[in-house]
């Protein structure tokens, strides 16, 4: 069965970068994009951006350009989300998330499969 | 960017009834809309598609409709495990960029 498993919760200053890991199993990894999405305490949900575990390609909302990286390592199927500058309003629960189908599929492009979340806390 | 507007925020009702949750996109997203269900602390639910394809597993009194700008997710006869945050998400087959709306609370009246 498809899972996605990722990094236990942290606690960071702000400033200071944070990297999430998102584990992958009971499929292809490189034939579905992964995305990121948090959702702040008691708020919607945002997207942050997607990274093609095939290439390495990736895609960043606006907001988070110049401040964001998402890489994959797919001898371990894994991906990462690493957020750097860290501030206050960064508090929130991170999820990775996977395209319903694989790229260019046009029923892919939702998200079928969710991780457990990782809640980051920043706060000095 | 797209921007989604989905109204209510909120919205009460009873065991039974017959809900509607409207998204609006600020310009035309054809068919490239879902709908997610997300209960407190766990990850949201895909329950509809492409605006209106029933995931697989979701009952069938949910069901989505619209293209264009204008969706709307109904609930025909509503349960108690219903009650619950509603989220639209549109993809931009352009920017190939996504976006998630507000989201909807629906409460028990």
């Amino acid at each position: 069965q498809v899972q996605l498993v990722q990094s236990e919760a942290e606690v960071k200053k702000p400033g200071a970068s944070l990297k999430v890991s998102c584990k992958a199993s009971g499929y292809t990894f490189t034939d579905y994009y992964i995305h990121w999405v948090r959702q702040a305490p008691g708020q919607g949900l945002e997207w942050m951006g997607w990274i093609n575990p095939n290439s390495g390609g990736t895609n960043y909302a606006q907001k988070f350009q110049g401040r964001v990286a998402m890489t994959r390592e797919t001898s371990i199927s894994t991906a990462y989300m690493e957020l750097s500058r860290l501030r206050s309003d960064d508090t929130a629960v991170y999820y990775c998330a996977r395209n319903r189908g694989p790229p260019y599929d046009s029923s892919g492009y939702y998200f079928d499969y969710w991780g457990q979340g990782t809640l980051v806390t920043v706060s000095s | 960017d797209i921007q989604m507007t989905q109204s209510p925020s909120t919205l009460s009702a009873s065991v039974g009834d017959r809900v509607t949750i409207t998204c609006r996109a600020s310009q035309s997203i054809s068919s490239w809309l879902a709908w997610y269900q997300q209960k407190p602390g766990k990850a949201p639910k895909l329950l509809i598609y492409k605006a209106s394809t029933l995931e697989s597993g979701v009952p069938s009194r949910f069901s989505g409709s619209g293209s264009g700008t204008e969706f709307t997710l109904t609930i025909s006869s509503l349960q108690p495990d219903d009650f619950a945050t509603y989220y639209c998400q549109q993809y931009n087959s352009y920017s190939r960029m996504y976006s998630f709306g507000q989201g909807t609370k629906l409460e028990i009246k």
